[in-house]
């Protein structure tokens, strides 16, 4: 099956720790994108990718950081210097070729402070 | 800067009528995408609808349709036919032609009665 994954569903941080979520993509596409959702809020950008070995902060990159290693897989890792965390995580990718401009999204990643 | 207003925190409809939600953006681009997204209780978010602003032609898909008024900045999302399935959070977003962000709105609440 062509599609994105996330993992874990849930994760649980300690005051101090750094954590990292994963997405994965088996669609081809180039473009990876990070988004946080708060409740009743719309989302906003984190960060995102165009290529391997290049990425862009978001409107919302104070205390995150990426990685674009391979083409399949954008990490976000959610380090001790955001204060805020708790809010569910929607990994993104897209062709980003003329009109083959839209995002298609994983299922999500709630995160949670202990 | 690019902003997307929808102004319906949330809306209800009977059961196999039909429904439609607003959303206008604000922008000085004159070559932009425009969707509309269904975020269901799982949390996942699916596309539901898109349009390309050069295109006068109102996207249609299947019971979908959107009222594309570019002069105005309108993009309104029309359901038929209602079902239960239907209910969702509903997310218009704005993607300009220039570059990777898609700009949302806060979203409408659709609740769909029996």
């Amino acid at each position: 099956d062509g599609g994105i994954t996330q993992s874990p569903k849930y994760l649980f941080r300690k005051e101090g720790q750094n954590v990292t979520l994963s997405c994965e993509q088996n669609l081809n596409h180039d473009a990876m994108y990070w988004y946080r959702q708060d409740p009743g809020q719309g989302l906003r950008l984190i960060y995102y990718s165009q290529i391997v070995n290049d990425f862009q902060k978001g409107d919302i990159a104070e205390g995150y950081s990426v990685s674009r290693e391979k083409k399949e897989s954008f990490p976000l890792t959610v380090t001790s210097a955001q204060k805020n965390p708790t809010a569910f995580y929607l990994c993104a990718s897209s062709m980003r070729t003329g009109w083959q401009e839209t995002q298609y999204f994983g299922p999500g990643t709630r995160l949670l402070v202990l | 800067a690019q902003t997307v207003t929808q102004s319906q925190p949330e809306m209800s409809v009977q059961e196999a009528e039909t429904v439609t939600l607003s959303c206008t953006y604000d922008t000085s681009e004159s070559d932009y995408y425009l969707f509309w997204y269904k975020q269901p209780p799982s949390r996942q978010m699916i596309l539901v609808i898109r349009q390309e602003a050069y295109k006068q032609q109102n996207a249609t898909e299947n019971r979908f349709s959107v009222n594309f008024q570019k002069a105005a900045k309108s993009f309104s999302l029309k359901i038929s036919d209602s079902q239960l399935g239907d209910a969702a959070m509903y997310f218009c977003a704005y993607l300009m032609d220039s570059n990777y962000q898609l700009i949302w709105g806060a979203g409408t609440k659709l609740i769909i009665k029996p």
